[in-house]
């Protein structure tokens, strides 16, 4: 069982906009503004697509942001795309102990 | 360009001793506030962090497998070495290493390297 929960799949159309959750606690999530996110297209290696919460690495498209609210953050993918369809993780910093969490895992699919 | 790469055997046999290699160009372990770590993936299933170093030889685990796990860097060849004892069939997964970097916090790991996939079985 992941440390950080993450919903198991979520779907949208061409131009639509999904949001992906990822809930921790206090402990990871709610305590420190370190939450990054990854792509993975079957067979690859992740990517990284945000970090520090809202920060976007250079080459990362606009329609890719990030937020929190107490201990869920959240990805939001705007005008979705064919490319898009993947799956996400979130990670965190997790304190002294574990140190580092990901999520489950969520699997986007563009209908 | 900053690349990584894994290397290792892509078979062990349950309680063995596993070591996988991160070969990294395009950055150095001795620059402040990097670090090289470790992740993992079971087929079909979700990322597993295990272990990171950073610049100044600090070290972490996994709670659940520190036991089980060694890692350490040799700057002058540019690879961070993880080994994993007691390899069981439910270690079998993709083993990728990454770049980490501590800016005021341990932060995100990128870019990734390919992957490496291991598979216990006797």
């Amino acid at each position: 069982q992941s440390a950080l929960t993450q919903p198991a799949s979520v779907s949208g159309s061409p131009g639509q906009s999904i949001t992906i959750s990822c809930t921790g606690t206090s402990s990871d999530v709610g305590s420190y503004n370190v939450v990054s996110w990854y792509q993975q297209h079957p067979g690859k290696a992740p990517q990284l697509m945000i970090y520090e919460v809202t920060k976007r690495p250079s080459g990362v498209s606009n329609r890719f942001s990030g937020a929190k609210s107490g201990n869920t953050a959240s990805l939001t993918i705007s005008g979705l795309q064919a490319e898009d369809e993947a799956d996400y993780y979130c990670g965190s910093y997790a304190g002294r102990v574990p140190f580092w969490v990901f999520g489950g895992g969520t699997k986007l699919t563009v209908l | 360009q900053i690349t990584l790469k894994e290397s290792g055997p892509t078979l062990v046999k349950p309680t063995q001793t596993l070591t996988l290699t991160c070969t990294f160009s395009g950055f150095s372990l001795t620059t402040g506030g990097v670090g090289v770590g470790w992740i993992r993936q079971p087929p079909g299933k979700a990322l597993e962090w295990l272990a990171v170093i950073y610049w100044n030889d600090d070290k972490r685990y996994s709670p659940s497998l520190k036991s089980r796990l060694t890692i350490t860097k040799d700057t002058s060849k540019n690879q961070v070495v993880l080994t994993m004892t007691h390899m069981d069939p439910v270690d079998t997964a993709t083993y990728y290493c990454a770049r980490s970097q501590w800016i005021e916090l341990p932060d995100h790991f990128a870019p990734w390297g390919q992957g490496t996939r291991v598979t216990v079985s006797s």
